[in-house]
């Protein structure tokens, strides 16, 4: 079954610091891998996609993303973390089935950042 | 270029009352997709228009359906409301090309007491 697993609920950082975010796929072809960033009360914003080639993909607002294809991974980096960045991010795979086309999302993973 | 639009922004229904959600898609965009986001989950897929046909559909009841209009807009209808129904409710629109990214509204907050 199709599936995407944000190992972390909860991470806390330093501004400035760098940051990761682990996620983790499960899919019998290649993925369409997506990240996505929701703030309070918003919907969600997308961060980056990973459809094929390059598997470092760059981002907006300085975030990048490393497709691991021997892992099943998708992981998602900053070097260095700013206060706005506060907020929830969800990891997502394109699903592609019949006539379908859908997201699957992981459960998320809160990122607070300390002053 | 606006972008996906959904209404209203909130509301608050009781038990067994019917709702419907309105969502208008990103100009170029023919395809919607909704999702369901429970408290401190994930999206939930709903399903998919295209065309104004539905052509996929994720694990909910019949009692979710929907609509897409000519102009690509959309509806979400919920009857028979049940509590866990309270969720915010997510409009995607997209093109009809594999893996194409999906934009995000802004959701609609639906409480049911």
């Amino acid at each position: 079954a199709q599936s995407v697993t944000q190992p972390d609920i909860h991470i806390t950082v330093s501004e400035g610091a760098s940051l990761e975010l682990r996620c983790n796929y499960s899919y019998g072809a290649t993925p369409y891998l997506f990240w996505y960033v929701q703030s309070p009360g918003q919907g969600l914003q997308l961060l980056l996609k990973y459809f094929s080639g390059d598997t470092l993909v760059q981002g907006i607002k300085g975030f990048e993303a490393e497709f691991k294809r021997s892992q099943s991974s998708f992981n998602l980096r900053k070097p260095s973390v700013h206060w706005s960045d506060a907020a929830e991010y969800f990891c997502a795979v394109g699903a592609v089935g019949g006539a379908t086309n859908k997201l699957i999302f992981g459960t998320g993973t809160l990122l607070a950042v300390q002053p | 270029e606006t972008g996906v639009t959904q209404s209203p922004t909130h509301l608050i229904k009781t038990r067994g009352q019917q709702v419907t959600l309105r969502c208008s898609s990103q100009s170029g965009h023919n395809t919607v997709s909704w999702y369901q986001q429970a408290l401190g989950q994930g999206p939930q897929f709903i399903f998919q228009y295209y065309r104004e046909e539905e052509n996929g559909r994720g694990n909910f009841p019949p009692r979710f359906s929907g609509l897409q209009f000519p102009n690509y807009s959309s509806e979400l209808n919920v009857n028979a409301l049940e509590l866990d129904d309270s969720a915010l409710y997510l409009c995607a629109s997209s093109l009809w090309v594999s893996g194409e990214t999906q934009y995000f509204g802004p959701g609609t907050r639906l409480l049911v007491l």
